[in-house]
């Protein structure tokens, strides 16, 4: 079974620093990751996704990402947060074997502040 | 495209009642996805489909919890009876293939009263 795991609930960075909000995953086969964000009162909004290739990944709004293998991980990072950026965060995860499904992480609230 | 459609943003319905909500996912898209959202649980993943066939409704609170996607573009999900705990956030999305990102609505608010 699919697991992903964001062990901070919540992050708080100051306006211009860089951010990141952690990823762990658990699956088996070939992993799918990607972020997504949601605003209050909104649906989740995709942010980026790792399907093959590259391990650092660029998404919108100026976010990346990093995969890694061997600690099974893919961080989201943005190199000077901005006040808009204050969010709920989901990492999730999907694999390539037939039947599993679309998992995400309990989330993590980020605060950027002025 | 319009993106997934979840018409109806708020349903408020007493207890006991049958409440079902819709969705609509975006065309061509093969897998669609219901999950659930409250503080305590967080996103919880209800059921899948893929072209229309259930592939995982372990994620089904229980008995009382249904879902149906007679085709392609459209899909129920069913609480008969509801209980004030299944007073959440549903969401409905969809994805193009096995491996691509989902594409969600914007949410059903059920409130059970």
């Amino acid at each position: 079974a699919q697991s992903v795991a964001q062990p901070e609930d919540q992050v708080n960075v100051a306006e211009g620093n860089p951010l990141t909000v952690k990823c762990t995953y658990s699956v088996s086969g070939n992993p799918y990751l990607f972020w997504y964000v949601q605003y209050p009162n909104r649906g989740l909004q995709f942010l980026l996704k790792y399907i093959t290739g590259d391990n650092l990944v660029k998404g919108s709004y100026g976010f990346e990402a990093e995969f890694n293998k061997s600690q099974t991980s893919f961080h989201l990072k943005k190199p000077s947060a901005l006040v808009s950026d204050s969010a709920l965060y989901f990492c999730a995860v999907r694999a390539d074997n037939y039947g599993q499904n679309f998992v995400f992480g309990p989330g993590t609230r980020l605060s950027v502040l002025p | 495209d319009a993106g997934v459609i979840q018409s109806t943003r708020h349903e408020v319905t007493e207890m006991g009642q049958e409440v079902t909500l819709r969705c609509k996912p975006i065309s061509g898209h093969d897998y669609l996805f219901w999950y659930r959202q409250t503080m305590m649980r967080g996103l919880e993943l209800l059921i899948y489909f893929n072209n229309n066939v259930p592939i995982d409704d372990s994620g089904m609170p229980e008995d009382r919890f249904s879902a149906k996607m007679p085709n392609a573009s459209f899909s129920t999900l069913k609480i008969q009876p509801s209980e004030p705990r299944d007073s959440a956030v549903y969401f409905c999305a969809s994805s193009r293939d096995r491996v691509t990102e989902a594409f969600f609505g914007q949410g059903t608010r059920l409130t059970v009263v």
